[in-house]
């Protein structure tokens, strides 16, 4: 099955500057990859995801990059603010299965902005 | 974007009782649901996927006889947990997708066993 890793599993950073987060996958027929922001005790949000058939997205502060061939995805913040600290999970999609795609996620990244 | 709920939003029962998780679409019809579990400081697990009218998948290492799954309508999946323990203290959270396939999570689910 379908493998994820992410890295590194801290990130602190002073308020401004940018914070990198990369994954890894194993499969390569997995075609969605999303990322989410979780806050202690409360449910992912999504806050971007990118398809196998694009290599970058962006969303104002925030930036997803694909690259299929090393099977591998970062999300980029920039100009971080201390709001932006929880923890990130990236996640890709498993087997298709029935109407729905399985999601195997990152071990996740707490993400810290220091004021 | 849609919305899932989930009820209970946290319970606690004593070792040996069975508790009831349910997990609704509110806004669409969800033929599949998924299940996962998330010990404090790790990631969400997948436990099972959940299928409208037909018995559920579960992922390796999860019994089936103890984690109940019931999708009966397209809009609500239940999770029982049988005869809990203390280790099956949790934090439970279900999610569905839409027609795009984008998961919406409900809000999950404390359990604490003592």
């Amino acid at each position: 099955g379908e493998n994820v890793e992410q890295h590194p599993s801290t990130l602190s950073v002073q308020e401004g500057d940018s914070a990198v987060i990369k994954c890894t996958y194993s499969d390569s027929a997995s075609n969605y990859f999303p990322w989410y922001k979780q806050e202690l005790g409360k449910r992912p949000q999504l806050i971007i995801d990118i398809r196998s058939n694009v290599g970058e997205k962006k969303d104002q502060r925030i930036a997803v990059t694909l690259n299929k061939t090393a099977k591998h995805f970062s999300l980029h913040i920039t100009e971080t603010q201390p709001e932006d600290s929880a923890v990130y999970f990236c996640a890709a999609s498993g087997p298709f299965w029935g109407s729905a795609r399985q999601l195997t996620f990152g071990s996740g990244t707490q993400l810290t902005v220091l004021p | 974007g849609a919305v899932v709920s989930q009820h209970p939003s946290w319970v606690i029962c004593k070792s040996g009782t069975s508790v009831k998780i349910e997990c609704r679409s509110l806004d669409f019809q969800a033929t599949t649901m998924f299940w996962y579990r998330q010990f404090p400081k790790q990631s969400l697990m997948l436990m099972a996927t959940s299928n409208e009218g037909s018995k559920a998948t579960y992922e390796q290492g999860v019994e089936k006889d103890k984690f109940l799954i019931n999708h009966a309508s397209l809009t609500l999946s239940t999770l029982t947990v049988t005869s809990a323990h203390p280790e099956d203290s949790s934090f439970y959270i279900c999610s569905a997708p839409d027609w795009t396939n984008e998961q919406f999570f409900g809000p999950g689910t404390r359990l604490t066993v003592l």
